[in-house]
């Protein structure tokens, strides 16, 4: 079955450790992307990647980092920079850099920094 | 003011009630318009694109409406199964040659018997 993956599903982590959430598509996007979303808000973009070896930040990219080796994996690094990291995260992917390509999530990493 | 507003609701509706949901946005270069649906601690899943032209699938239809800037989603006959939060997303062009999606927060939808 073609889809996102996301791995692990919770993740509990110590003040001051960074963490590595993984995301892996099988969908043959070009795309892929970051967002968080936090109660009460709408989700925000972390970081992207329309090619491999190439990721823009996005509007919350502070406190984050994401590499883009393969055009199957979008790894995000929660850093221990990121104020704020308890919350949901979500990878997504979309065929390409069209404007009307919609975009397809994976099942989300729920972090919570203890 | 925000750049793509919903009735966070919620919106506590009959089974087979017909329901309308509104969006705002407020970029008029938007392009492209989805609905997604995101279900208790899950993924937004997506449930159509709005075209121009407006567009129907099953029950539920989505129309928009450029001049007023406004997309909406219509669900007919709503079922229990309905009752998720309806997310508006907006996509625009950014400068580079990518596009950026705005999400709305959703609106909640309870279809109850």
């Amino acid at each position: 079955d073609g889809g996102i993956t996301q791995s692990p599903k919770y993740l509990f982590r110590k003040e001051g450790q960074n963490v590595t959430l993984s995301c892996e598509q099988n969908l043959n996007h070009d795309a892929m992307y970051w967002y968080r979303q936090d109660p009460g808000q709408g989700l925000r973009l972390i970081y992207y990647s329309q090619i491999v070896n190439d990721f823009q930040k996005g509007d919350i990219a502070e406190g984050y980092s994401v590499s883009r080796e393969k055009k199957e994996s979008f790894p995000l690094t929660v850093t221990s920079a990121q104020k704020n990291p308890t919350a949901f995260y979500l990878c997504a992917s979309s065929m390409d850099r069209a404007i009307e390509s919609a975009q397809y999530f994976g099942p989300g990493t729920r972090l919570t920094v203890l | 003011r925000k750049e793509v507003e919903q009735d966070p609701g919620p919106f506590n509706v009959p089974e087979g009630a017909t329901v309308a949901f509104n969006c705002t946005y407020s970029n008029s270069a938007s392009q492209s318009f989805f609905w997604y649906r995101q279900d208790c601690r899950k993924e937004p899943k997506l449930l159509m694109s709005v075209y121009s032209s407006g567009n129907e699938d099953g029950r539920f239809t989505a129309q928009l409406n450029r001049a007023s800037q406004y997309i909406s989603l219509l669900i007919r006959d709503s079922k229990l199964s309905d009752s998720a939060t309806y997310l508006c997303v907006v996509n625009i062009r950014v400068t580079g040659g990518g596009n950026k999606l705005t999400f709305g927060t959703g609106t909640q939808l309870k279809v109850e018997l």
